[in-house]
């Protein structure tokens, strides 16, 4: 089946560590993805891991995928105000397709 | 900046009507996919383009079709509008090789009265 799930709100304290979770469904997904949208935007690609991957860094941002749990967290260190947006969490579905989470908004505050 | 173009930012349409979006894809993507974002959810796949032909479609209406041109920009057409089609409306785009690694675009906000 295809069904991500996120929470809905987080937040954090500028200067902090933002971590936001996710459950997938779909075992076969090659790719987990973390998209960021910001107010009346598309969607921009932060980054992604390939289904064999425990981790991946990429500068303050930390991707952890546990595949026996199907569990995905975003980690974002020292949080900024210009990361205030919404976060979304994919999975790929076959070779062409995404399936995304309803998003979790991420409020930074001084 | 992804250099995925779409157009128009902003449309107002009533019921009954029809619609076309447009997308211009990154240079040297030669696959787009269209998704339907609706207020407060996430993007819900619509369907994909890649060499001229829909290569996989969602749980969407026949009403909701598509065209790719041979310089891989794309074509979302929506007939017979409905209130529940007010949305945003958001295109990207792969390589062939990967094509779920998708850029996106800022979207297309229709608007249906």
């Amino acid at each position: 089946g295809e069904d991500v799930e996120q929470s809905l709100f987080l937040s954090v304290r500028e200067g902090d560590s933002s971590v936001i979770n996710c459950t997938y469904t779909d075992s076969s997904s090659t790719y987990l993805y973390w998209y960021k949208q910001e107010p009346g935007a598309g969607l921009q690609l932060l980054t992604y891991i390939f289904s064999n991957m425990d981790m991946k860094q990429d500068q303050r941002l930390t991707v952890l995928l546990n595949k026996k749990d199907k569990h995905l967290s975003l980690r974002i260190a020292d949080t900024q105000t210009g990361d205030s947006a919404i976060y979304f969490c994919a999975e790929s579905i076959g070779d062409y397709k995404l399936s995304f989470g309803a998003g979790t908004t991420v409020t930074v505050r001084a | 900046e992804t250099g995925v173009t779409q157009s128009p930012t902003h449309l107002i349409k009533t019921r009954g009507q029809q619609v076309t979006l447009r997308c211009s894809s990154q240079s040297g993507h030669n696959t787009v996919s269209w998704y339907q974002q609706a207020l407060g959810q996430g993007p819900q796949f619509i369907f994909q383009y890649y060499r001229e032909e829909e290569n996989g479609r969602g749980n969407f209406p026949p009403r909701f079709s598509g065209l790719q041109f041979p310089n891989y920009s794309s074509e979302l057409n929506v007939n017979a509008l409905e209130l529940d089609d007010s949305a945003l409306y958001l295109c990207a785009s792969s390589l062939s090789s990967a094509k779920n690694i998708q850029y996106f675009g800022a979207g297309t906000r229709l608007s249906v009265l």
